[in-house]
């Protein structure tokens, strides 16, 4: 199993470029999590989904969109990026919202935004 | 607002001895406590979690330690590793059907050979 895995590994955009992230899992997980970490402030939410066709917004949602077609990808959206949208994007996933369920995590996404 | 405060950025622990990392938190409804460690350019990986029903959970080195009154927790390692060096982050949730983590800004630990 490849677990949890994120496409590209780096980008270089321009202000105002899109640009989308891909995150896959092959546990058959129903939840699936957008993650940004910024210098000092650890991993902040941005969206997540509890199943097939359903998001929600975390903590930071605002620049970002998300879909959730298929139930083993998880896309994330800039569609006007700006430079404070820089950061390390970690895409997670996990069985569900019990206590006992552990977020498995994807190896990041290196953004730039010039 | 910080819900979940780690509030050493960093740590050096000499080889074989003992690593302590601590972790606080503000909300009184959080109920279930997980350590995640990360490598450089890899994603975070699940290292050892607590409920709040317990103050203490062992796995191999690994011991996490539960206040509530203090809104405490901590994470020892005994004995350390070099393969230990890492950045910590403690975590934190409600107990009841809540999907979703608050993370501490982490804690960078360096094993000294």
């Amino acid at each position: 199993n490849a677990g949890v895995t994120q496409t590209p590994k780096f980008r270089v955009l321009k202000t105002g470029q899109s640009m989308t992230l891909l995150c896959a899992q092959d546990m058959n997980h129903e939840y699936m999590y957008w993650y940004r970490q910024d210098p000092g402030m650890g991993l902040r939410l941005i969206h997540y989904s509890v199943g097939e066709g359903t998001t929600a917004k975390g903590e930071v949602p605002d620049g970002y969109n998300v879909s959730r077609l298929k139930k083993q990808n998880f896309l994330l959206g800039l569609e006007s990026a700006a430079p404070s949208q820089t950061s390390v994007y970690f895409c997670a996933s996990s069985y569900g919202s019990s206590s006992r369920n552990e977020q498995f995590f994807g190896p990041g996404t290196r953004l730039t935004v010039l | 607002d910080q819900q979940v405060k780690q509030n050493s950025p960093s740590l050096s622990v000499q080889e074989g001895r003992i690593s302590i990392l601590n972790c606080d938190y503000t909300n009184s409804m959080f109920d279930y406590f997980l350590w995640y460690k990360k490598y450089p350019a890899e994603g975070p990986t699940f290292l050892i979690s607590i409920s709040s029903i317990k103050d203490k959970n062992e796995d191999g080195r690994f011991t996490v330690f539960l206040n509530k009154s203090a809104k405490h927790l901590s994470l020892h390692i005994v004995p350390s590793q070099p393969g230990d060096s890492a950045v910590y982050f403690c975590a934190a949730k409600p107990d009841f059907g809540n999907e979703k983590l608050t993370f501490g800004t982490g804690t960078r630990l360096t094993i000294i050979p």
